[in-house]
Parts: structure tokens; C-alpha cells; sequence
């Protein structure tokens, strides 16, 4: 069976430094790969999706950026963080036009 | 460009009450609807779709769903909530013709029951 994994789970950070999230599927291959920020109130925005490895497009103009090294692996990277990306991201996958398999998230603070 | 819209941010209800939640969206071509759940603590996972066909969809643990085409609605229903139904409901619209199956996701309602 496929499962998604994420880590870290939470994370505290201070303003101006690096970030790096990462997001693994297993038991799938070649599957598109999504990152949303979810914010309270104001349900989940899609930051970028994948469609295989080096393919990366971005939903809206932020401090972040994402990266997929391989087939089921996403990476979500900034190089210096803003008071404005905390928040809760989450992870999915889907094998095509079906639903999206979520994964359980990180918490990120940023101080 | 699509949008989703729930019109319910809030919604408390004792235990034995029926739910409706509403959820529009806009878009002018061919969707594929979704309800998705999150409860306290966990992973959001799908309560139910609507690709075609019956626009009455069942998912589980009794939701179930109307797709009105000619009111661009996809309004969640349960007859009877009970308190495990604690949770955040979130409407999403995919786009058949786009690419990448991207999804659109309402705001999102927090449903309390209360016993």
C-alpha cells in the first residue's frame, strides 16, 4: 500500500534563516506531487505541483520554493524565512485525476 | 480561474441533528468534486467524490453529497451527526482539462457536536 511521509513534524525557526521540508511517497511511482500551506480560516492554497522529477510549477509568487530530486521525493525549501510562512504544510499525492492522498504535515513557527 | 466557496465557517450541532454544509464553486467547464475531513489530530482524508453519473454520492461513515449542476453546488449531508463527527470539512474542485489535477479548496467549515 503507498503512504507519505513528512518531516519534521513541527519546526521553530527564526526569521532570516533556511528552511527545508521534505515529503516522501512510497508504494507508487511516478506520482504528481503536491505542496499546500494551510491556514486557519482560510482552508488549503496550493503552493506547487510536480508531474516528475526536475518539474516544478508554482501556484503563487512567495519566499519559497520547491524541489523534486526524485521521482517520490518533494522538497520545499526558502532560503530566508519571514514572519509570513508560518503556518501548517501539508503534503499529497495522487496517481492522476483522483483524489489526493494527504500527509500528516509540519507545523512550522516562525519567531 | 476556479474558486470554491463555504458558506459556513462555524457550525455547532447536538448529537441526532442533521447537517447540511453548503459549498459552491466556479468554474465553466467539467469538475470533479470532493469533500475532504479533518479530524482533531489527523491526516485530511476523503469523506466522498463525484467524478459522473448518480449526483448523489455516498462516502463513509454516512456522509453523502448532491451535485446540482445548475447551481454550481456540492452540499454535504448527514441525517444524524454524532460527536466522533467533530472535524474540519473542506469542499475541493479539480479541473478535468487542467493540468496536473490541481485542486481548489474551500475555506473550510469546524464542525462541533456537541453531546
Amino acid at each position: 500500500s503507498q503512504t507519505i511521509h513528512q518531516w519534521p513534524a513541527t519546526l521553530v525557526q527564526p526569521v532570516g534563516s533556511p528552511l527545508s521540508l521534505e515529503c516522501t511517497v512510497e508504494g507508487t511511482s511516478n506520482p504528481n506531487l503536491y505542496w499546500y500551506r494551510q491556514a486557519a480560516g482560510r482552508g488549503l492554497q496550493l503552493l506547487f505541483y510536480s508531474v516528475g522529477i526536475g518539474q516544478i510549477s508554482s501556484e503563487v509568487p512567495q519566499n519559497l520554493s520547491a524541489s523534486r530530486p526524485q521521482d517520490r521525493q518533494f522538497i520545499l525549501s526558502s532560503k530566508k524565512l519571514l514572519l509570513s510562512d508560518s503556518g501548517f504544510y501539508l503534503c499529497a499525492w495522487t496517481s492522476g485525476i483522483d483524489e489526493q492522498f494527504f500527509g500528516p504535515g509540519t507545523r512550522l513557527t516562525v519567531l | 480561474a476556479q474558486s470554491v466557496s463555504q458558506h459556513n465557517h462555524h457550525v455547532i450541532l447536538s448529537e441526532a441533528a442533521s447537517l447540511e454544509l453548503g459549498c459552491n464553486y466556479s468554474y465553466g467547464g467539467t469538475v470533479n468534486l470532493f469533500w475532504y475531513v479533518q479530524y482533531p489530530g489527523q491526516h485530511l482524508q476523503l469523506l466522498l467524490k463525484y467524478f459522473s453519473g448518480d449526483p448523489l454520492v455516498k462516502g463513509i461513515k454516512g456522509f453523502e453529497a448532491e451535485f446540482i449542476k445548475s447551481k454550481f453546488s456540492f452540499n454535504l449531508r448527514k441525517p444524524s451527526v454524532q460527536w466522533s463527527d467533530t472535524a474540519e470539512y473542506f469542499c475541493a474542485v479539480s479541473s478535468v482539462t487542467g493540468g496536473g489535477n490541481k485542486l481548489t479548496f474551500g475555506t473550510g467549515t469546524q464542525l462541533k457536536v456537541e453531546l
